[in-house]
């Protein structure tokens, strides 16, 4: 699997129900940021979780990173129709002692109203 | 609104042309970075510039290439274009080098 790779590919939900995507990566980072992109537009930033950090809110967003495990997961509390959208982590690392950011290949979320 | 801002937004051109994409990055923020994202791909990280200085490269190709001017706005340069260089290219900004990323709306380039 690639640095970055979220799971699943694709998610379907109800209004109000939660949705659980996760990340899983390879190397050492120094910190972890979810994404949110609407279709063809840019990203936006949702979340950044640090290295020696192992949980995070904003809002309806919860953010856990497990570094032992090489994971992170991005929980939505409560979906709305507007969540719909394909959501990315992306791993900022060390490499070759530049800082290399990778993006995953994305959540697909479906909020049914 | 991030506060980046691309231009163009769309672009339409031919194989073998050579094309310039520019960003803007947020007031104050020194670090820029330029992605490529294709329907095949996914989002793929090209290059990042820190205060006019290239700081780190990703999956750039060689006949890509960019630069930060004193101004901070960047330039991203792709020549010899191939159809497969379709794809939209966004540009992301930060204050520092391990920051939260600012994205622009994008520029859609068609290579027909």
């Amino acid at each position: 699997s690639q640095q970055g790779e979220e799971d699943p590919q694709a998610l379907s939900i109800q209004e109000g129900e939660n949705a659980t995507m996760n990340c899983s990566y390879k190397t050492s980072i120094n910190n972890l940021q979810w994404y949110r992109q609407n279709s063809g537009r840019g990203l936006v930033h949702l979340i950044l979780i640090r290295s020696n950090e192992r949980e995070k809110h904003s809002g309806r967003l919860r953010v856990t990173l497990d570094t032992s495990k090489k994971s992170s997961s991005l929980l939505i509390t409560a979906s709305r129709a507007a969540d719909t959208a394909s959501y990315f982590c992306a791993t900022d690392a060390d490499s070759g002692g530049y800082q290399k950011v990778t993006f995953g290949t994305g959540t697909k979320l479906q909020v049914i109203p | 609104d991030s506060g980046v801002t691309q231009t163009p937004k769309h672009l339409i051109t031919a194989t073998g042309q050579r094309v310039t994409l520019r960003c803007s990055p947020r007031s104050g923020d020194l670090s820029v970075y330029w992605y490529q994202q294709s329907l095949d791909q996914g989002l793929q990280f090209l290059i990042q510039y820190y205060n006019g200085e290239e700081r780190a490269k990703g999956n750039i190709l060689e006949r890509f290439s960019a630069q930060q001017f004193p101004d901070l706005h960047s330039e991203l340069n792709l020549s010899s274009l191939e159809l497969g260089d379709s794809a939209l290219y966004f540009c992301a900004s930060s204050g520092g080098v391990q920051e939260t990323q600012y994205f622009g709306p994008g520029t859609r380039l068609l290579v027909l």
